[in-house]
């Protein structure tokens, strides 16, 4: 009941396309969900993050949408560029500032 | 000082041997926690402190201890090391409830 489950596990895209990355969760008390950005040799940097009182969260290219019933929730990228090639998690709490869940990750790679 | 700072970047040691990761967090941050992230996989929550008090440990088995010290730093430290305990340990810290975290560049522990 605690997992987050990631999918892909990679992804290839053009530049200027769009990047999907799909998560659902289990723990209905889950509340707070954030995306993590990690490059080789760094730690996660936190993208967005959005509670479940809110269906659709932007900042600039990257938006999260957010569907409670089916416990789902989603990354995308925007016209996505080669400095995007990044491995991506999703994460969930049980509170802003608790300890995370973290899905498997997916490798992303944006062809110039 | 901003950010989270974690020494040594990397280690190697030998089956057996016990080893202490440190974490320099910002000021104010009374929250750390810390993560292992094996090769190709989310991280995993071993224990939070705050204020110096552990007050959540994930499942990993008591030779993985901590402290956190009053200069917002803080240690990890692992005994009696196995082959699987090789992975990238993440420190991250937080102002408390209703903040996010901060995530270090990690040390990547090679255990042989």
């Amino acid at each position: 009941q605690q997992q987050v489950k990631q999918s892909p596990q990679s992804l290839i895209v053009q530049k200027g396309g769009i990047s999907i990355i799909n998560c659902a969760y289990e723990n209905t008390a889950f509340d707070y969900f954030p995306w993590y950005q990690q490059f080789p040799g760094k730690g996660p940097a936190l993208l967005i993050a959005i509670r479940p009182d809110v269906s659709e969260k932007k900042e600039g290219r990257f938006t999260i949408s957010f569907n409670k019933s089916a416990k789902q929730f989603s990354l995308h990228i925007m016209d996505s560029q080669p400095g995007d090639s990044a491995t991506y998690f999703c994460a969930a709490s049980l509170n802003q500032g608790g300890k995370l869940i973290f899905g498997q990750g997916t490798e992303l790679s944006v062809k110039p | 000082e901003t950010g989270v700072t974690q020494s040594p970047t990397h280690l190697i040691k030998t089956r057996g041997q016990q080893v202490t990761l440190r974490c320099s967090s910002q000021s104010g941050h009374n929250t750390v926690s810390w993560y292992q992230q094996a090769l190709g996989q989310g991280p995993q929550f071993i224990f939070q402190y705050y204020r110096e008090e552990e007050n959540g440990r994930g499942n990993f088995p008591p030779r993985f201890s901590g402290l956190q010290f009053p200069n917002y730093s803080s240690e990890l430290n692992v005994n009696a090391l196995e082959l699987d305990d090789s992975a990238l340990y993440l420190c991250a810290s937080s102002p408390g409830q209703g903040y996010g975290y901060t995530f270090g560049s990690g040390t990547r522990l090679t255990v042989v």
